[in-house]
């Protein structure tokens, strides 16, 4: 199976700030027939179920304010905030859907108001 | 609008059984690949299962911990994919979400709590 590690576990920025969060894949996610990395970010709210953010890795969900923004190949990726707001503390989690299952996900950062 | 409604979650004890369903609205269900992921109290997502829709053969994969235990089907005459639980164990406690998608996940329902405990 594909172990997905994210870095940091958490993370506090200020108001209007910048918030980098990383993942890494244990082998290349990028399939290179169609140069597609298979890599997802969403984003979980206390209480809520996760939602969306990102897919092929840079591709921003329906919705998703540009703030959000995602970089990255191969096995190593990037989830950007270039303007953090309120709303946007939550656990971020990546997820790679290579291949074949097991798809798995990160372990989550935290990411809170410094 | 995409709705997804999970059921069926509760209290069972080690060794029970229990089945979930997931009530889908607002897509073409039968068009749909469909996925369980679950999530320990206080922990991450953990990647359950999916289903493939009946034109790509039906059929489902499962992660590690739970094959040969869990069982996802659908019926998409009632828009709907279950997730039956058997021999749980304490470490399948958590909120069990349905999600649209086979790879990545656009639409989540509200998840259902799964207690196993003696």
């Amino acid at each position: 199976d594909i172990v997905m590690t994210q870095s940091p576990d958490s993370l506090a920025v200020s108001l209007g700030e910048r918030a980098t969060i990383n993942c890494k894949s244990s082998q290349s996610v990028l399939y290179s027939s169609n140069n597609k990395n298979f890599l997802a970010w969403y984003q979980q709210k206390p209480g809520q179920p996760p939602k969306l953010l990102l897919y092929w890795a840079s591709t921003r969900e329906s919705g998703v304010p540009d703030r959000f923004s995602g970089s990255g190949s191969g096995t190593d990726f990037t989830l950007t905030i270039s303007s953090l707001q309120t709303e946007d503390v939550a656990v971020y989690y990546c997820q790679q859907y290579y291949s074949s299952p097991p798809f798995t996900f990160g372990q989550g950062t935290n990411l809170e108001i410094k | 609008e995409v709705q997804l409604v999970e059921s069926g979650g509760g209290l069972v004890k080690p060794g029970g059984s229990l089945r979930l369903s997931c009530v889908a609205s607002g897509f073409p269900f039968s068009n749909a690949w469909m996925t369980w992921v679950r999530q320990a109290p206080g922990k991450g997502l953990e990647w359950v299962g999916r289903i493939k829709r009946e034109t790509d053969g039906g059929t489902a994969d499962y992660a590690a911990p739970v094959k040969g235990r869990f069982t996802i089907s659908r019926d998409d005459a009632e828009d709907t994919v279950f997730l039956q639980m058997n021999s749980l164990k304490s470490d399948d406690t958590g909120v069990y979400y349905c999600t649209l998608g086979g790879t990545y996940y656009n639409a989540w329902g509200q998840g259902t709590l799964v207690t196993v405990s003696s």
